[in-house]
């Protein structure tokens, strides 16, 4: 399967600033990548898809200006949390798919104090 | 988009038993129904799945069923084990790749 990666695993940040998560596939070109935010003990919520070359497909209920997504190559696609709060502190993941099966990224934790 | 329901929320099994975790899904274009195994603060782990033109697939103690008229699918675990105890995700994908999850199980195998 395709070997995902993501950076940072950790980050703190202050509430305010933004914060940039990236996600790379490694071994494998992907058109699309996907984003999730999962809470402590809940499942994991699809936030978007992300469309290499053209804008990010947003799921109800999640802020495009809030979580901006580019996916400007075949190997990468970032997230961008602006003017991070407290209540965004979460686990975000990046997927790679590859006919129906998906490969996820080790997760990014981030902390808004 | 898609909904999935998982239940129970939490089960416990004593060792040896069997554990069974059911779903539901609403989008009947979904076509692909994954299995996924989480320990806490790391990715989901696939551990099983099965595709929308069978109706029953089995990997050792791990077995998974899908019913498409009533669109609904279960996991089941046989002969349970303490190292099965994690949380345990259903999940349901459309022709488009995206992926929606169920709530979550949380499976605790008592030694």
């Amino acid at each position: 399967g395709a070997v995902v990666s993501q950076h940072p695993s950790w980050v703190i940040c202050k509430s305010g600033t933004s914060v940039k998560i990236e996600c790379r596939s490694l071994d494998f070109q992907a058109t699309t990548m996907f984003w999730y935010r999962q809470f402590p003990k809940q499942s994991l919520m699809l936030m978007a898809t992300s469309n290499e070359g053209s804008k990010a497909t947003y799921e109800q209920g999640v802020e495009k200006d809030k979580f901006l997504i580019n996916h400007a190559s075949l190997t990468l696609s970032t997230l961008t949390v602006t003017s991070a709060h407290p209540e965004d502190s979460s686990f975000y993941i990046c997927s790679v798919g590859s006919y129906n099966e998906q490969f996820f990224g080790p997760g990014t934790r981030l902390t808004v104090l | 988009g898609e909904n999935v329901e998982q239940h129970p929320s939490t089960l416990s099994v004593q060792e040896g038993d069997s554990a069974v975790i059911k779903c539901t899904y609403s989008d009947s274009a979904s076509n692909y129904f994954p299995w996924y195994k989480q320990e806490l603060g790391k990715r989901p782990q696939l551990i099983i799945d099965i595709r929308s033109n069978v109706g029953e697939k089995k990997d050792q103690r791990i077995a998974v069923t899908l019913n498409k008229t009533a669109k609904h699918f279960s996991l089941h675990i046989t002969e349970t084990q303490p190292e099965d105890s994690a949380v345990y995700f259903c999940a349901a994908s459309t022709p488009g790749n995206q992926f929606y999850f169920g709530t979550g199980t949380s499976l605790t195998v008592i030694p």
